[in-house]
């Protein structure tokens, strides 16, 4: 299985500043013949389900703000909220599709300072 | 838009069976490219993938579970389920009925979810 590691564990933010969530997988989810990446980032608030936020580690959600953005390739990717809302206080994970069993990051806690 | 809803027994017995249903209201099962899949989630863990099954009736589970588990289709009533057998306090948990478009792997609709306990 890919082993998916985000980093922090838990992240303390004040309102409007720049919040930046890590995740490695533990081999390339790159497929070579389309070059993309097969990441995803999802927001989880409290009782409700994970709500997709990215996809091909950088393709915004229909109706997602644009202060989410995803970045990277490969095996390290980065998901960041460019000025925090209150409204942004979540869990987030990562996940890989590249291959089954699709795996996902153990979260990061987002909170507000 | 799409809309998925799990239905099942909240609390299950050890070693009897889980079974839960998914009901997709707004879109067919049996069209379009879509895994339709099942996810779990226990009390302040992470998520599970569990498997997904395509129109086809095409299916690919996680070898983790793969010897207890069975999704399949009912497209007369589209919806989708999940047999879970042999079951312990670890298969406590949220389970939810989940898309994925374009037979790729992200989860695009989700529902609400359902919380399974095994208990005696």
């Amino acid at each position: 299985d890919i082993v998916m590691t985000q980093s922090p564990d838990s992240l303390a933010m004040s309102l409007g500043e720049r919040a930046t969530i890590n995740c490695k997988s533990s081999q390339s989810v790159l497929y070579s013949s389309n070059n993309k990446s097969f990441l995803a980032w999802y927001q989880q608030k409290p009782g409700q389900p994970p709500k997709l936020l990215i996809y091909w580690a950088s393709t915004r959600e229909s109706g997602v703000p644009d202060r989410f953005s995803g970045s990277g390739s490969g095996t390290d990717f980065t998901l960041t909220i460019s000025s925090l809302q209150a409204e942004d206080v979540a869990v987030y994970y990562c996940q890989q599709y590249y291959d089954t069993p699709y795996t996902f990051g153990q979260g990061t806690k987002l909170e507000i300072k | 838009q799409v809309q998925l809803q799990e239905s099942g027994p909240g609390l299950v017995k050890p070693s009897q069976t889980l079974s839960l249903t998914c009901t997709v209201s707004d879109g067919s099962i049996s069209s379009g490219t879509y895994y339709w899949s099942w996810i779990r989630q226990p009390a302040g863990k992470g998520l599970e993938w569990i498997g997904h099954i395509y129109s086809s009736g095409s299916t690919n589970y996680n070898p983790s579970l793969k010897s207890r588990v069975t999704i399949s289709l009912d497209t007369s009533e589209n919806q989708f389920s999940l047999k879970l057998s042999s079951v312990t306090a670890a298969d406590t948990a949220v389970y939810y009925c989940t898309r994925a478009p374009n037979f790729y792997g992200y989860q695009d609709y989700w529902g609400q979810g359902t919380l399974v306990t095994v208990s005696s």
